[in-house]
């Protein structure tokens, strides 16, 4: 099964920091990869499909890229709403799974 | 707009089976442009992806738990459903079923239901 690292497991930030959260998969995957944010007590919510395309609605501080080796989310300018725990998701081949997870907390 | 709602046992004993459904209204399961998944999370943990079920018949399964986890679909109820057997306390978690977006190019799961607790424990 492909083994999905994602760093850091969390980091602090302020309000307007950029963020930048990376999950690199055991194998290739293609564009295979999501986003979500998840907050206390409620489900995960999409941000990114395919590696880098914006979820309508999803505010455009929030973008996804792709190198040779990784994927990166990055949030340009945190926003107080913005504090919660991000996953990747990478569903190559009808094996699914997810990244440990980066908890975004207030500096 | 498509709404997910799990339910099922909140306690299930150690090597018992673990049982829930999923209600799905404002869309048909049946529908070939999505499948359904399940996934859980212990508490204070991330996200386990436990299986997908494509075209009412078609599963995947989390090979970690293959041997434990049967996914079926119900269509004239339009629920699904999730069997895990053989608990353990290491199976207590938040499981959420969704809807998965399997066309080419647009995959990701884009509706969850709230998610329902089960713990195991005697």
């Amino acid at each position: 099964a492909i083994q999905m690292t994602q760093s850091p497991s969390s980091l602090s930030a302020s309000v307007g920091d950029r963020v930048t959260i990376t999950c690199r998969p055991s194998q290739g995957i293609g564009d295979d990869l999501s986003w979500y944010q998840q907050k206390p007590g409620k489900a995960p919510h999409l941000l990114i499909y395919a590696a880098s395309s914006l979820r309508s609605g999803v505010p455009s501080r929030f973008s996804g890229s792709a190198s040779d080796t990784d994927f990166t989310l990055t949030i340009s300018s945190l926003q107080p709403e913005d504090f919660a725990t991000y996953y990747c998701l990478q569903d190559y081949n009808y094996l699914w799974t997810f990244g440990q997870g980066t908890t975004v907390e207030i500096k | 707009q498509v709404q997910l709602q799990e339910s099922g046992p909140g306690l299930v004993k150690p090597s018992e089976t673990l049982s829930l459904t999923c209600s799905v209204s404002g869309g048909s399961i049946s529908s070939s442009s999505y499948s359904w998944g399940w996934i859980r999370q212990p508490p204070g943990k991330g996200l386990e992806w436990l299986g997908n079920i494509y075209d009412v018949g078609r599963t995947y399964y989390n090979p970690s738990l293959k041997s434990r986890l049967t996914i079926s679909a119900d269509t004239s109820k339009n629920q699904l459903s999730l069997k895990l057997r053989s608990v353990t306390a290491a199976d207590t978690a938040l499981y959420y079923c969704a809807r998965y977006s399997a066309v080419v190019g647009v995959k990701f799961f884009d509706y969850w239901g709230p998610g329902t607790l089960v713990t195991v424990s005697s």
